[in-house]
């Protein structure tokens, strides 16, 4: 089945440095992927979805400043989050759609600030 | 997507069949029934999916009833590995949202 990856899949770093989350897509080119955000014992948040080519749509009550999105080819989007916070720490997901619908996850990054 | 319904947590003997509702009593004519599974501290993977007939592939089968309001998805010989949260999500198939993941049933499988 299709593949994708996230990397890196743990990361731990201090209270106002900025952290880069990698998702790519191995086996297929996807022009939408997903940005999930998933706390202990809570179930995914979607965040935003992001589109190859084209700025990022943010769901309701998710800062486009803080948590920066870039898909700049068919394999690869990123998540920046910005001046990390102890609050930003969590599982971060994201995911691809296959051009017949099919949504792929990837194994998620875990992020902790200090 | 639809509003759906699942037990917060099932219990199933190792070996025996894991049988997880789901209620989905206001889906639409054109909206799929999909079911993911989420292992501990791993990202959510694709078990199957329907619209009106049920469905088997190697992993589970998928039973949806008539007036599709509801289905099961049947895990046939639990393992252990299979202890999961279990998430039934209904959509459109083709449509390009993300998915929208509600509370899901932790299944626990007991040796």
């Amino acid at each position: 089945g299709a593949v994708v990856s996230q990397h890196p899949s743990r990361v731990i770093c201090k209270s106002g440095t900025s952290v880069k989350i990698e998702c790519r897509s191995l086996d297929f080119q996807a022009t939408t992927m997903f940005w999930y955000r998933q706390f202990p014992k809570k179930s995914l948040m979607l965040m935003a979805t992001s589109n190859e080519g084209s700025k990022a749509t943010y769901e309701q009550g998710v800062e486009k400043d803080k948590f920066l999105i870039n898909h700049a080819s068919l394999t690869l989007s990123t998540l920046t989050v910005t001046s990390a916070h102890p609050e930003d720490s969590s599982f971060y997901i994201c995911s691809a759609r296959l051009r017949g619908g099919e949504l792929f996850f990837g194994e998620g990054s875990r992020l902790t600030v200090l | 997507d639809a509003k759906t319904t699942q037990p917060p947590s099932m219990d199933c003997a190792e070996g025996r069949a894991a049988n997880l509702p789901c209620n989905h009593s206001t889906i639409s004519g054109n909206e799929y029934v999909y079911w993911y599974r989420q292992i501990h501290s791993q990202g959510p993977q694709y078990i199957i999916h329907g619209l009106k007939n049920n469905e088997t592939n190697e992993m589970a089968s998928l039973i949806i009833t008539e007036d599709r309001k509801s289905s099961t998805l049947i895990l046939p010989h639990a393992t252990l590995r299979d202890t999961a949260v279990y998430y039934c999500i209904v959509r459109v198939g083709q449509e390009a949202d993300g998915l929208t993941f509600g509370k899901g049933t932790h299944l626990i499988i007991q040796p």
